[in-house]
């Protein structure tokens, strides 16, 4: 069964340092989501792509993170640099749908960030 | 502004039924989620609602009311196994997807 990939599934890290996650969708899935989630609490978009565009990025932090999905498959999400309030499980998804968030959500396992 | 609305923890049997609310607020309505996410993984998709009643599936049913924001989860024969959190979502009118804080629920032996 296909599934989307993510990578680190754990990572630890000191404030101020940098940080990349990275995730492959299912194949053929247009569509591409980063999501943090706080425990307690539902999943935030940080940032939409459709094939290697940008969708919806108005919840990121531009300040500090950066994504990109060069050719439209595989997405890196990257933090620089990192701080305390950063730490929590980053969430990869990818949908078939493209007209968006009218189909599933495929999630990958996520990856849990802990800054120190 | 927009809002989702589901209780922060329920608590219910072995072999029970529960149900699981969600009330919404948000600019316009184009389909409701419902997600289960077990601790420390990743949410799965349960159901998909756009039109008014009831879907079922297996154990779980989910019902929605446009007129009244409201829909709810409903999972019957509860198994140790369904001890999660729920996360309702709603896709507004611009297609944006938003989500609740979800209800973790506890099944008690």
């Amino acid at each position: 069964e296909a599934e989307v990939a993510q990578s680190p599934r754990y990572k630890i890290t000191e404030k101020s340092q940098a940080v990349a996650f990275w995730c492959d969708p299912i194949s053929g899935h247009a569509t591409l989501y980063w999501y943090r989630q706080i425990l307690g609490q539902g999943p935030e978009l940080l940032v939409q792509f459709q094939d290697e565009s940008v969708v919806d990025d108005s919840q990121l932090p531009k300040d500090r993170f950066s994504a990109e999905r060069l050719k439209g498959v595989d997405s890196t999400l990257k933090i620089q640099p990192a701080e305390l309030g950063d730490s929590a499980m980053y969430l990869c998804a990818s949908s078939l749908q493209r007209e968006v968030n009218t189909g599933e959500l495929f999630f990958g396992e996520g990856s849990r960030l802990t800054v120190l | 502004g927009q809002n989702i609305d589901q209780p922060t923890e329920m608590t219910a049997t072995e072999g029970a039924i529960v149900q699981i609310n969600c009330t919404y607020q948000t600019s316009g309505f184009n389909g409701l989620f419902w997600y289960q996410q077990h601790a420390g993984e990743a949410p799965t998709f349960l159901s998909y609602n756009v039109l008014d009643g009831l879907e079922e599936k297996g154990r779980f049913s989910s019902f929605l009311s446009r007129s009244k924001g409201y829909s709810y989860l409903l999972l019957k024969e509860l198994q140790m196994k369904d001890s999660a959190s729920y996360l309702c979502a709603v896709t507004d009118s611009n297609y944006q997807l938003i989500w609740g804080a979800g209800t973790k629920l506890i099944i008690k032996p």
